[in-house]
């Protein structure tokens, strides 16, 4: 099946600082992925979709400053936490669709999360 | 998007067939039935998709009754390993841009 991967898979970084996670569609072309956040025992949020060539869209309540995406490629989009904050600590998990014209019941693959501690 | 209602928390015990429902009152017309299991800090991975009636494949069943308005994922005989949260999210499959919401999933605990 399908391959999405994230990179890194954990990260710990200082308050003030930001970091990049990147996500990749390893053996599919995806013009739009998903970037989701989940904090412990909840379940996942929706933080915005990514389009290929052009500007992400953010859900309500998403800070657009603060949570840059970009899609750069068909496989790779990246999303960089701004001036992180211990709040902003969570799993990041992103998915995509490959979206097959011969398979009609072709769903979201999920990349494996990445684990931001924000100190 | 239609929004999905699922029991918060399940108990059963190993070699037990265990059924989760889910509602989904406002699933439109071209609409699937996609149920995920997660593990603790990994990304949700698809169990099986359904449209209508029944579907089975190598893990479990999904059972979709005629108004589609819920759906029931079958379990047969879960191990200790399927401890995890099980999602059910409504998805058209037509659209890579067709966002989906999650809810908040069944935890499903699995003992001796």
């Amino acid at each position: 099946g399908a391959v999405v991967s994230q990179h890194p898979s954990r990260v710990i970084c200082k308050s003030g600082t930001s970091v990049k996670i990147e996500c990749r569609s390893l053996d599919f072309q995806a013009t739009t992925m998903f970037w989701y956040r989940q904090f412990p025992k909840q379940s996942l949020m929706l933080m915005a979709t990514s389009n290929e060539g052009s500007k992400a869209t953010y859900e309500q309540g998403v800070e657009k400053d603060k949570f840059l995406i970009n899609h750069a490629s068909l496989t790779l989009s990246t999303l960089t936490v701004t001036s992180a904050h211990p709040e902003d600590s969570s799993f990041y998990i992103c998915s995509a669709n490959p979206l097959d014209p011969f398979n009609s019941t072709d769903t979201q693959y999920f990349g494996p999360g990445t684990r931001l501690t924000v100190l | 998007l239609a929004k999905t209602t699922q029991p918060i928390s399940m108990d059963s015990y190993e070699g037990q067939e265990v059924n989760i429902t889910c509602s989904h009152n406002n699933i439109a017309t071209n609409d699937y039935i996609t149920w995920y299991q997660q593990f603790p800090s990994q990304g949700p991975r698809f169990i099986i998709q359904g449209y209508k009636t029944k579907v089975t494949n190598e893990v479990a069943s999904l059972f979709i009754p005629a108004d589609r308005k819920s759906s029931t994922l079958s379990l047969p005989r879960v191990s200790l390993s399927d401890t995890a949260v099980y999602y059910c999210l409504v998805e058209s499959p037509y659209s890579s841009a067709s966002k989906i919401i999650f809810g908040s999933g069944t935890r499903l605990s699995i003992r001796p």
